[in-house]
C-alpha cells in the first residue's frame, strides 16, 4: 500500500531564516507530488506540482521554492521566511491518470510558525 | 478562472439527521468530483469521489452529482458527533495533468 510521510510536523522559525520541509511517498512510481498551504480560516492554496524528477509548476509566486530531487522525494525550501508564510503545510499524491480520476492523498502537514 | 463555492457554515444538525452539504462549481467541463473530511488540526481525508450524473453511495456517505446544473452535494445519513469536522468539495476540471480545485469548506457541527 501507498504511504505518504510529511516532516516535521511542527516548526517554530524566526523571520528571515531559512525552511525545508520534505516529503517521500512509499509504495509508487512516478507519483504526482503537491505542495500546499492552508491559512488560518482559510482554503487549500496550492504552491507547487510536479509530475516527474525535476518538473516543478509553480502556481503563486513568492518567496518559497519546490525541488523534487528524486522520485518520491518532494522538497519545499525558503531562503527567507516571511510572518506572512506562517500556516499549515501539507504535501500531498495523486497517481497520473489521462481522466484525471484520482483524488490526492494527503500528508500529516506541518504547521509552521514565523515569529 | 476556476471556481468552487461551499457554504462556509457552521452547518448545525442534531445527532441521527440527515446532514446535506452542497458544491457548486464554474468549469462546465470538469470531469472528477471528490469529497474530503478534514478535523481541526488534521490533513483533509478523502471520503467520496464522483465522476457520474447520479448518486454514489458508501455506508452513511452519499454524493450527487449534476453536471447539467454545475452542482456536486454529499449526504451523511445518521451523523454522528465523530463527522463534525470542515467537508470540502474538489473538482478536476479537465483530467490529465490538472490539478483539483478546492472549496473552503463547510463545517458541519453535529451536537449529541
Amino acid at each position: 500500500s501507498q504511504t505518504i510521510h510529511q516532516w516535521p510536523a511542527t516548526l517554530v522559525q524566526p523571520v528571515g531564516s531559512p525552511l525545508s520541509l520534505e516529503c517521500t511517498v512509499e509504495g509508487t512510481s512516478n507519483p504526482n507530488l503537491y505542495w500546499y498551504r492552508q491559512a488560518a480560516g482559510r482554503g487549500l492554496q496550492l504552491l507547487f506540482y510536479s509530475v516527474g524528477i525535476g518538473q516543478i509548476s509553480s502556481e503563486v509566486p513568492q518567496n518559497l521554492s519546490a525541488s523534487r530531487p528524486q522520485d518520491r522525494q518532494f522538497i519545499l525550501s525558503s531562503k527567507k521566511l516571511l510572518l506572512s508564510d506562517s500556516g499549515f503545510y501539507l504535501c500531498a499524491w495523486s497517481r497520473y491518470d489521462r481522466q484525471g480520476a484520482s483524488g490526492y492523498t494527503f500528508g500529516s502537514g506541518t504547521r509552521l510558525t514565523v515569529v | 478562472q476556476k471556481e468552487v463555492e461551499q457554504n462556509s457554515g457552521p452547518l448545525s444538525v442534531p445527532e441521527g439527521a440527515i446532514a446535506s452539504l452542497n458544491c457548486t462549481y464554474s468549469d462546465r467541463v470538469s470531469q472528477s468530483f471528490f469529497w474530503y473530511r478534514q478535523y481541526s488540526g488534521k490533513s483533509p481525508e478523502l471520503i467520496m469521489s464522483i465522476y457520474s450524473n447520479g448518486d454514489k453511495e458508501d455506508g452513511r456517505f452519499t454524493a450527487q452529482l449534476n453536471k447539467a446544473s454545475q452542482y456536486v452535494s454529499l449526504l451523511i445519513r445518521d451523523s454522528q458527533p465523530s463527522d463534525s469536522a470542515t467537508y470540502l468539495c474538489a473538482v478536476n476540471p479537465t483530467g490529465g495533468y490538472s490539478t483539483l480545485t478546492f472549496g473552503k469548506g463547510t463545517m458541519l457541527l453535529v451536537s449529541p
